[in-house]
């Protein structure tokens, strides 16, 4: 039982490149949710699907894209990647009556 | 005004003492509310959830929640070395029930 899992859990892009973070669940839980992290800025809500086939701007969605794929999977995409960017990219999932959300391990990403 | 306010410490305690860790939140709607833990370089946590007025016990976290004072706080009891980490406080909000995060507070206990 993983949990949540991300991968890459580390990458480097230029600018101007393009990527997609990768997150899995096996909690079986509905809803699942992107962050980003930065210093001094928290944990910010870029996208959400509060269940398959559904996906939501949540507060940063610029420069973003997301797919639902499955029950188990949903990815973020950077289409043109920017150095504001830079940042900790975490995955959660949350069973919607409960409210509570768990988190994968992250993705940090670097982009020059 | 930030959404979710928490003082970012660091806070200080000796081990063994009682770290006491707080929130206030602007959205009178607010219905759900977290605390999570989280170490250097890895993930939050969830170690606390309240979703009334009081306090909720578990092992040596205390959660307690007062919706009038749009407050909510964290005792952490018999605070040990490993419980040094950044404690988020997070609140549910709107129709979605989104979570938004505090900043965050370091705590460090030292021996």
């Amino acid at each position: 039982n993983a949990g949540v899992t991300q991968t890459p859990k580390f990458q480097v892009l230029k600018t101007g490149q393009s990527m997609t973070l990768q997150c899995a669940q096996d909690m079986n839980h509905n809803s699942m949710y992107w962050y980003r992290q930065d210093p001094g800025m928290g944990l910010r809500l870029i996208y959400y699907s509060a269940s398959e086939g559904t996906t939501d701007k949540g507060e940063v969605p610029n420069g973003y894209n997301v797919s639902r794929l499955n029950k188990r999977e949903f990815s973020l995409r950077l289409e043109s990647a920017a150095p504001s960017q830079t940042s900790v990219y975490f995955c959660a999932t949350g069973e919607r009556a409960r409210r509570s959300q768990y988190f994968g391990p992250g993705t940090r990403l670097l982009v020059l | 005004q930030k959404e979710v306010e928490q003082n970012s410490g660091p806070l200080s305690v000796p081990e063994g003492a009682i770290a006491s860790l707080n929130c206030t939140y602007s959205d009178r709607g607010s219905q759900s509310f977290f605390w999570y833990r989280q170490y250097s370089g890895k993930s939050p946590e969830l170690i606390m959830s309240i979703y009334s007025n009081g306090d909720k016990e578990d092992g040596r976290f205390t959660a307690q929640l007062n919706k009038a004072s749009q407050y909510v706080s964290l005792l952490i009891r018999d605070s040990q070395p490993s419980d040094s980490a950044t404690y988020l406080c997070a609140v549910t909000r709107g129709a979605g029930n989104m979570l938004t995060f505090g900043g965050g507070t370091r705590l460090m206990v030292k021996p």
